[in-house]
């Protein structure tokens, strides 16, 4: 099983609303990334980082932003909620050549 | 750029029937490639990989996989098919280094009696 946690699992929040949805990983990964996937459809990257201090946009531009503190922490921050944002977004990181992912948070916003 | 596709959004089989999940991808250099099963409202599991070496390579839950360089293609196989491996499927190609994966489409797998 894959030490990759995501909370909060389910979320609906109201629009204007500041969210963070946090990731933890206690495999001690450098490479950390943020996918958003709407339902049926494709993963996209909107964030990644490769190491404390480290991030980047992904192929998807995204209004969220992320922080990478600490190695295991991996928060991505939407400072004001739109119904646009309304998806599903999965955490991931990486290591010996695996990907291990999140379950991911289900985002509504109304 | 790298890509993937899988051109089947959906397929139906029946229990015990086997099943092959088409990918094909493009990628300048040697690819590594993946394939992941998502159930739903759950995050994704990885199946098997590709590096290198014997192409046809073995994963969990009976799955494998064959690459073929020719066709660029990287196909999911099960000789035969459980109610429980109704999901997504998702085919992902990535590279050494510093690279994230890209994921393909996905196809969502149905199993009827």
């Amino acid at each position: 099983e894959a030490d990759i946690y995501q909370t909060p699992r389910y979320l609906v929040i109201g629009t204007g609303k500041k969210i963070t949805l946090e990731c933890s990983q206690t495999m001690g990964h450098d490479k950390m990334y943020w996918y958003q996937q709407d339902p049926g459809m494709e993963l996209h990257l909107i964030h990644y980082s490769y190491g404390v201090n480290s991030t980047e946009k992904g192929d998807l531009s995204s209004e969220s932003t992320v922080s990478r503190i600490r190695t295991e922490h991996f928060p991505l921050t939407l400072e004001s909620a739109r119904p646009s944002h309304t998806s599903q977004y999965l955490c991931a990181s990486s290591g010996g050549g695996k990907a291990f992912f999140g379950q991911g948070t289900r985002l509504t916003v109304v | 750029a790298q890509s993937v596709t899988q051109p089947d959004i959906h397929i139906t089989v029946s229990e015990g029937a086997s099943l092959e999940l088409r990918c094909n991808y493009s990628y300048g250099a040697t690819p590594y490639l993946f394939w992941y099963v998502q159930s739903p409202g759950q995050g994704l599991q990885l199946l098997l990989k590709y590096f290198s070496g014997d192409t046809l390579v073995q994963g969990i839950k009976g799955f494998e996989a064959e690459f073929k360089r020719s066709q660029s293609s990287f196909n999911l196989r099960k000789p035969s098919v459980h109610w429980s491996d109704a999901a997504e499927y998702f085919c992902a190609v990535g590279a050494r280094g510093n690279t994230p994966l890209v994921f393909g489409k996905g196809t969502r797998l149905s199993v009827i009696a």
